[in-house]
């Protein structure tokens, strides 16, 4: 009941193209999701988060949409870039343990000119 | 702002020594939480503190243990070093909800 699952595991997109990666967890009690990018020899780094009270979240190129009722929630990365590669961790915590970050396995994204 | 610092960057020690890992928050940050990353197992919580106690543990063996000292700063420690220890150990600092990364110590154990 604590897993995230995520997919796809890999992921290849041409420049300038939608990237989008799913999430689904099970736990009701979860009520904060964030997504992270991580690069190679670097630290997740924080892109975007949303709780479960809004539908849809957009920050420039990225926006969560989270299905409350589906239990699940997706990024989606607009005009996709080479820059983006990278693997993305989406996450999940709860009311009463926001620091206890649940993750997803990963998706390693390739985005190619 | 100086993001979350974590020292050493690499580190390989040998089957059954012990270890310490150390981390520095974002300043005004209280809670530092400390994470495995392993190609098989992923991202794992290991435990977190905030004001010197530890609130939450995830499912590790004591010989992982921290601590947090007065000014946030905090310490990690894996005793008695098995084979699947070797990781990329994170640490990360939140105010509120967001965690923050470091870029974390890799550990070789050999």
């Amino acid at each position: 009941q604590q897993q995230v699952k995520q997919s796809p595991q890999s992921l290849i997109v041409q420049k300038g193209g939608i990237s989008i990666i799913n999430c689904a967890y099970e736990n009701t009690a979860f009520d904060y999701f964030p997504w992270y990018q991580q690069f190679p020899g670097k630290g997740p780094a924080l892109l975007i988060a949303i709780r479960p009270d809004v539908s849809e979240k957009k920050e420039g190129r990225f926006t969560i949409s989270f299905n409350k009722s589906a239990k699940q929630f997706s990024l989606h990365i607009m005009d996709s870039q080479p820059g983006d590669s990278a693997t993305y961790f989406c996450a999940a915590s709860g009311t009463y343990n926001t620091d206890k970050l649940i993750f997803g396995t990963g998706t390693r994204l390739q985005v190619f000119p | 702002k100086a993001g979350v610092t974590q020292t050493p960057r690499y580190l390989i020690k040998t089957r059954g020594q012990q270890v310490t890992l150390s981390c520095s928050p974002i300043s005004g940050h209280r809670s530092v939480s400390w994470y495995q990353q392993t190609p098989g197992q992923g991202l794992q919580f290991l435990f977190e503190y905030f004001s010197e106690t530890q609130r939450n543990k995830g499912n590790f063996p004591g010989r992982f243990s921290g601590r947090q000292f007065s000014n946030s700063r905090s310490e990690m420690n894996v005793s008695t070093l098995e084979l699947g220890d070797s990781a990329l150990y994170l640490c990360a600092s939140s105010l509120s909800s967001a965690q923050y990364f470091g870029p974390g110590t890799r550990l070789l154990v050999l």
